[in-house]
């Protein structure tokens, strides 16, 4: 089955720690995603890569990393200088198609929650 | 900067009524707008996607309406069952990002 997954399901940070979100597609996208989604909010984004050994700041970098060694894979690292790090994390891949029809497909979500 | 409005942020219907949600944007100039299901917990599901060309696109029970001019699109759901229980989200496409609105969260009482 194609998709993408994300580990893992919940998270839990102390003050001062740097955690790392997983994501893997094995969709053959090129392009992935990062967001974050508050309570009652819609999803910002937070870093996105359009091609393997490139990724671009979003919205909401600051406090947040990325790395994009592979293909299929997008991880995340929630910094200590992220200072408001509790929320729903998604993660998205699109694949090289035209901007007018295609969708971005979504991962299940990790949820961090610092103590 | 993109700004995209859900209104109204929840809705709850009995069974068997038609759902009526809106969506509105900022800045026409859009590639498509696209409507998204999200269970609680879970990541978004793809349900519609209209170019901006389009003026509709349609699903099942699920018809989409897009006025680009206007920065106004509706999702209708015929005949609501509880299985369409759910949060809502529009996003409207500028190139390689999507900017989401909130999102109307949907109940239906059986």
């Amino acid at each position: 089955d194609g998709g993408i997954t994300q580990s893992p399901k919940y998270l839990f940070r102390k003050e001062g720690q740097n955690v790392t979100l997983s994501c893997e597609q094995n969709l053959n996208h090129d392009a992935m995603y990062w967001y974050r989604q508050d309570p009652g909010q819609g999803l910002r984004l937070i870093y996105y890569s359009q091609i393997v050994n490139d990724f671009q700041k979003g919205d909401i970098a600051e406090g947040y990393s990325v790395s994009r060694e592979k293909k299929e894979s997008f991880p995340l690292t929630v910094t200590s200088a992220q200072k408001n790090p509790t929320a729903f994390y998604l993660c998205a891949s699109r694949g090289s198609g035209s901007y007018w029809t295609d969708t971005q497909y979504f991962g299940p979500g990790t949820r961090l929650t610092v103590l | 900067k993109q700004e995209v409005t859900q209104i109204p942020a929840a809705l709850s219907v009995p069974e068997g009524e038609n759902l009526v949600l809106n969506c509105s944007f900022t800045d026409s100039a859009i590639y498509n707008l696209q409507w998204f299901r999200q269970d609680p917990g879970k990541g978004l599901t793809s349900l519609l996607l209209i170019q901006s060309s389009q003026r509709e696109q349609t699903s099942g029970r699920l018809n989409a309406s897009l006025d680009k001019s206007s920065g106004r699109s509706t999702l209708y759901i015929a005949a609501s069952q509880p299985g369409d229980s759910a949060t809502y989200l529009c996003a409207v496409s500028n190139d390689y990002k999507l900017s989401f609105g909130a999102g109307t969260t949907v109940t239906v009482r059986a």
